[in-house]
């Protein structure tokens, strides 16, 4: 089994929308990230959550909201979807070590907004 | 903020090539990360470094971290075509709290 799963692996909704992404780990890290990739722009930080308690934003976390329901889950909202977040969404882990800095990334959820 | 300037943007090479690709930054990183990633399928870690002027292989792919701590390479041997894919570089930033991408590098093998 995978240890970084994230639902749906693709979804379509229509502009205006509520949608959240899932992402659920069996890693045992701490801190967890979401990300947004657009083609030819790598990868932008949405939120990141370094424990249950601990919610902090990323450089484009206008338009989505996050949850850490638990160590191993992480989940990001979108509130009024509008096209221009059509994108592939990541979620990855990373362990609390400071020496460490590896990422570990789910299989991605491809959103398109009509 | 801090930046990573990866290049080149895309390669197309002949299976049995050799392949370098570099990520620089007009700022120090302390870490160096490489990824790569298949269609559909999210970042895998390759490579990582942790000291300004380590080398370190993982089969036939080497990275180098920077002596300047401001760039970084990753060279693959005798390309294959399963090594078709994007390369990401990513460093962590200065307060260690997030990784820092460079926007891929494209790698096209025709065998």
């Amino acid at each position: 089994d995978a240890d970084v799963t994230q639902t749906p692996r693709n979804r379509i909704t229509k502009t205006g929308k509520r949608i959240m992404l899932e992402c659920s780990q069996t890693k045992g890290h701490d801190r967890m990230y979401w990300y947004r990739q657009d083609p030819g722009l790598g990868l932008q930080l949405i939120y990141y959550s370094f424990d249950v308690k601990d919610i902090n934003k990323g450089e484009i976390s206008d338009g989505y909201s996050v949850s850490r329901q638990a160590q191993a889950k992480f989940s990001l909202s979108l509130e009024s979807a509008i096209p221009n977040q059509t994108a592939l969404y990541f979620c990855a882990t990373r362990s609390t070590g400071r020496t460490t800095y590896e990422q570990y990334f789910g299989p991605g959820t491809r959103l398109t907004v009509t | 903020g801090q930046q990573l300037n990866q290049s080149p943007q895309s390669m197309f090479i002949q299976e049995g090539e050799d392949v370098s690709m570099n990520c620089t930054s007009s700022s120090i990183f302390n870490t160096w990360l490489w990824y790569k990633q298949d269609p559909g399928e999210g970042p895998v870690l390759l490579i990582a470094l942790y000291k300004a002027g380590e080398l370190t292989s993982n089969g036939r792919l080497t990275a180098q971290f920077g002596i300047t701590r401001k760039d970084s390479f990753l060279n693959i041997s005798a390309s294959i075509p399963s090594d078709v894919g994007i390369y990401f570089c990513a460093g962590a930033n200065q307060a260690g709290t997030a990784l820092i991408f460079g926007k891929g590098t494209t790698l096209s093998v025709s065998s």
